[in-house]
């Protein structure tokens, strides 16, 4: 069975803080995707990246960056320089492969509060 | 705009009652989701749909069902609702089925059961 597993329920930081939202999974295929969405105050879940378990290398967009560590099952993402619209649950998911059904095993979130 | 479009945004209704939650997928999408987010379950799979057929189903009631119709917009079908199906409740689509497939999310159902 696959597993999600986002151990930080809420984290509080001031504005322009680095932070690091952790990400463990656990599945037994060998080949898998690996996601991370944001739910910010509004609702709506928005993408944020992608990254397939046979690409280890990091991968930064602007303020974001990802960190994918295959030996240790974990799929990390920082936001450097943390502002006050970043305020969101951020949601790990991870999916498998398979060409017939895909669905997304959800992480429980970890809840990033940014104040001035 | 994700261009998932749901309706309605916002259902209050009695227990026992019946609903049903409508999806347009974003153009071009052929695969539809659902999933129930709610405070002590999280996010969960319900069910997913490919042109018109089901492909996987998650954790889902029997009281629930689902299908997707010819021009692609899915339906999410409540019935004999408890207070415990208060939930908010997205619909997401991609092109196809792969698991690489990123899903966007519609801005999702809230609905409250009283």
């Amino acid at each position: 069975a696959q597993k999600v597993t986002q151990a930080q329920t809420e984290i509080s930081v001031v504005e322009k803080e680095d932070v690091t939202l952790d990400c463990v999974y656990e599945t037994r295929d060998t080949t898998y995707y690996l996601f991370w969405y944001k739910q910010p105050p509004s609702g709506e879940l928005v993408f944020l990246i992608r990254r397939n378990s046979f690409d280890e290398q990091n991968e930064i967009s602007g303020r974001y960056s990802w960190n994918f560590q295959k030996s240790t099952s974990s799929f990390n993402f920082t936001i450097t320089a943390s502002q006050v619209v970043d305020s969101a649950v951020y949601f790990c998911a991870l999916s498998r492969p398979t060409g017939t059904a895909s669905k997304l095993t959800f992480g429980t979130g970890t809840r990033l509060q940014v104040t001035l | 705009d994700s261009g998932v479009t749901q309706t309605p945004k916002h259902l209050i209704t009695a227990t026992g009652q019946r609903v049903t939650l409508r999806c347009s997928p974003r153009s071009g999408d052929l695969s539809v989701y659902w999933y129930q987010q709610s405070l002590d379950q999280g996010l969960q799979f319900l069910i997913q749909y490919y042109n018109g057929e089901e492909r996987a189903k998650g954790n889902i009631l029997e009281r629930f069902s689902a299908q997707q119709f010819p021009d692609l917009h899915s339906e999410l079908n409540l019935s004999s609702l408890e207070l415990g199906d208060s939930a908010l409740y997205f619909c997401a689509s991609s092109e196809a089925t792969a698991g690489a497939n990123v899903l966007t999310f519609g801005a999702g159902s809230r609905l409250t059961v009283l």
